[in-house]
């Protein structure tokens, strides 16, 4: 089992449409959740970060923790074909003390006008 | 957000070159890491380093070294470049106090080797 596992898609909404992106974690511990967004050919860029203590909502972003079931979401409110990307889910992981981010294989999203 | 510069952006080279791609940060960022990604793929730490003169190895096995002689730089260089190393190259730093959980990353550099 990976440690952070996403499903490829494509996920397909029309515009205006609510986007939903999901990711399930392996380490119970993980205090701290990420997503970013990819476009082809370019580098990721962070669209939203939690930590364990709470939800968080920013513009049309809405970030999600469920610890219990151990799955972050990422909802996009009136998508936009701007917003058809690939998005990463990532978790902090301390590996003998040292900070990483764990990454999930992305998954694709796909705004239709 | 973090300034991190990457060159070259693109590279296109033959066989058996000896290559160095640069990554440089201008926050004083301790740490700072070095991923590889295949088009359309996951992305796979390759490096990792604490601080100045300290080097580690990634999740992916790689032929690649890097070093960190000063804070903000950490230079990535193929002795040998072969096809088999044709991706892309992402550099990363993450950042402190209010930023220190938050990983930001370069524009990266796209290889091909011939």
């Amino acid at each position: 089992q990976k440690e952070v596992e996403q499903n490829s898609g494509p996920l397909s909404v029309p515009e205006g449409a609510i986007a939903s992106l999901n990711c399930t974690y392996s380490d119970r511990g993980s205090q701290s959740f990420f997503w970013y967004r990819q476009y082809s050919g370019k580098s990721p860029e962070l669209i939203m970060f939690i930590y364990s203590n709470g939800d968080k909502e920013d513009g049309r972003f809405t970030a999600q923790l469920n610890k219990a079931s151990q799955y972050v979401s990422l909802l996009i409110r009136d998508s936009q074909p701007s917003d058809s990307a690939t998005y990463l889910c990532a978790v902090n992981r301390f590996d003998g003390g040292f900070q990483k981010l764990v990454f999930g294989t992305g998954t694709r999203l796909l705004v239709s006008p | 957000e973090a300034d991190i510069y990457q060159t070259p952006r693109y590279l296109v080279i033959g066989t058996g070159k000896k290559i160095t791609l640069e990554c440089s940060q201008t926050m004083g960022h301790d740490k700072m890491y070095w991923y590889q990604q295949d088009p359309g793929m996951e992305l796979h730490l390759i490096h990792y380093s604490y601080g100045v003169n300290s080097t580690e190895k990634g999740d992916l096995s790689s032929e690649s070294t890097v070093s960190r002689i000063r804070t903000e730089h950490f230079p990535l260089t193929l002795e040998s470049a072969r096809p088999s190393h044709t991706s892309q190259y992402l550099c990363a730093s993450i950042g402190q106090g209010a930023s220190k959980n938050i990983q930001y990353f370069g524009a990266g550099t796209r290889l091909s080797v011939l």
